[in-house]
């Protein structure tokens, strides 16, 4: 089936500091892909998306290009801030499901 | 106003306990979701209604029933909890199942402790 693969963390990094989380499927044809962000003790909001090849998501400073020929969607952002802490997830969207990958925790210092 | 909402927040319970967690949803979406958090954060959905009617229902124990009364509504209940069925529960709903770039918004979650 579809799935998604994500780097595993905790990734932390400084304030200010460039961020990449790699973001890799396996999918059947071409499917819409997302990133959400999950803040401490909260549910899951949609960061940003991407339905076709080399559609780039953009969101508060963070983007993702889909990228069809190395299956991809990272997501970086240029300069992070203690309050983009957070768990963020990858995901496709398989027939009628979201499919998620695993997380990857960021910590951001002061 | 919140748009996904879930009762309760928390819930501590023993096992063979039954309980349930509500969800509604007042963005008049088609869809509606439950999704499981485990400890270490991975998601999986474990079921999916459409206009009231089951589409997904991934292998997810018999003990666990969902009902949906109406399409603003979608009910979690589950029986003879044990302790492996801690975790926080997601309620989440889409505009329409199966659209491209459909995006899911999810409720706060509720965390089920089984002691």
């Amino acid at each position: 089936g579809n799935s998604v693969t994500q780097m595993e963390g905790p990734v932390t990094l400084s304030e200010e500091a460039f961020l990449t989380i790699n973001c890799t499927y396996t999918a059947t044809g071409y499917p819409s892909l997302f990133w959400y962000v999950q803040y401490p003790g909260e549910g899951l909001q949609l960061l940003l998306k991407a339905t076709k090849a080399d559609d780039k998501g953009s969101n508060k400073g963070f983007e993702a290009t889909y990228r069809k020929e190395t299956t991809s969607f990272h997501l970086e952002k240029g300069s992070v801030q203690v309050s983009d802490s957070a768990v963020y997830f990858c995901a496709l969207m398989d027939g009628n499901k979201l499919v998620f990958g695993a997380g990857t925790i960021l910590r951001v210092k002061s | 106003d919140t748009a996904v909402s879930q009762t309760p927040k928390y819930l501590v319970t023993q096992m063979g306990n039954d309980k349930s967690i509500k969800c509604e949803q007042n963005l008049g979406h088609d869809t509606m979701y439950w999704y499981k958090q485990d400890s270490k954060k991975f998601l999986k959905i474990m079921f999916s209604y459409n206009n009231k009617e089951l589409i997904i229902n991934e292998t997810v124990p018999n003990r666990f029933s969902p009902k949906s009364p109406d399409k603003a509504h979608l009910n979690l209940h589950i029986n003879s909890l044990e302790l492996g069925d801690s975790a926080v529960y997601f309620c989440a709903s889409s505009l329409r199942t199966g659209w491209r770039g459909t995006e899911a918004f999810f409720g706060q979650g509720t965390r089920l402790t089984v002691v």
